[in-house]
């Protein structure tokens, strides 16, 4: 099955910083979404992005699929960013199956 | 509120006992899914039903067994509960296959 990779494992950075998070998997996708699951354990649906760029606020996202990666950018982090950031693709292939990866873990100190 | 809700929110039951959780959406999707996560939050699906038609099953043991009553209902029924079984079990929905899914807010299941 595709293999899904995340990088950063871990982030910790100051109140005000930026970050890129890092998705990189296998095989070609016809899927890719990046989920926050904040400290109280919800997952939040940020971005569906099979390709292209997106902009939500201080997040946005890019997918090059030609290339099989995908970035997350936050601006300006806030405390509120903390949590696991999980990107989940399904191959081509019409299987449907999303496959997550590990997760990158974000603290933001104030 | 629009929303994927889920009950229980909290289950500790001990080893061998069956239980349910139950899964409602009222976004008007069509397609529902049930997920794992382990205690390392590594999220797996177990299984998904569109349009109240099973079209994933993962390797998921036969004790685990889903039932959708309608497009808004997705419920988990797991028998003879083992230790292994405790985790995580978040509840999702999307408007069809290939879209964004909206998750629930997880049901913590501890069996002892």
């Amino acid at each position: 099955g595709i293999q899904v990779e995340q990088s950063p494992p871990d982030l910790i950075l100051q109140e005000g910083a930026n970050s890129t998070l890092r998705c990189n998997f296998s095989d070609s996708v016809n899927n890719l979404q990046w989920f926050h699951q904040n400290p109280w354990g919800q997952l939040i649906n940020l971005f569906y992005i099979p390709s292209g760029t997106k902009q939500n606020g201080r997040l946005s996202a890019t997918t090059v699929a030609t290339e099989r990666y995908s970035l997350l950018y936050i601006s300006s982090s806030q405390t509120t960013d903390s949590g696991v950031y999980f990107c989940a693709v399904e191959e081509t292939g019409g299987s449907y199956i999303p496959t997550f990866g590990r997760g990158t873990s974000l603290i933001v100190h104030p | 509120d629009t929303a994927v809700s889920q009950t229980p929110k909290y289950l500790v039951t001990q080893m061998g006992n069956d239980k349910s959780i139950k899964c409602e959406q009222n976004l008007g999707h069509d397609t529902m899914y049930w997920y794992k996560q382990d205690s390392k939050k590594f999220l797996k699906i177990m299984f998904s039903y569109n349009n109240k038609e099973l079209i994933i099953n993962e390797t998921v043991p036969n004790r685990f067994s889903p039932k959708s009553p309608d497009k808004a209902h997705l419920n988990l029924h797991i028998n003879s509960l083992e230790l292994g079984d405790s985790a995580v079990y978040f509840c999702a929905s999307s408007q069809g296959v290939q879209r964004g899914q909206y998750f629930g807010p997880g049901t913590r299941l501890t069996v002892t």
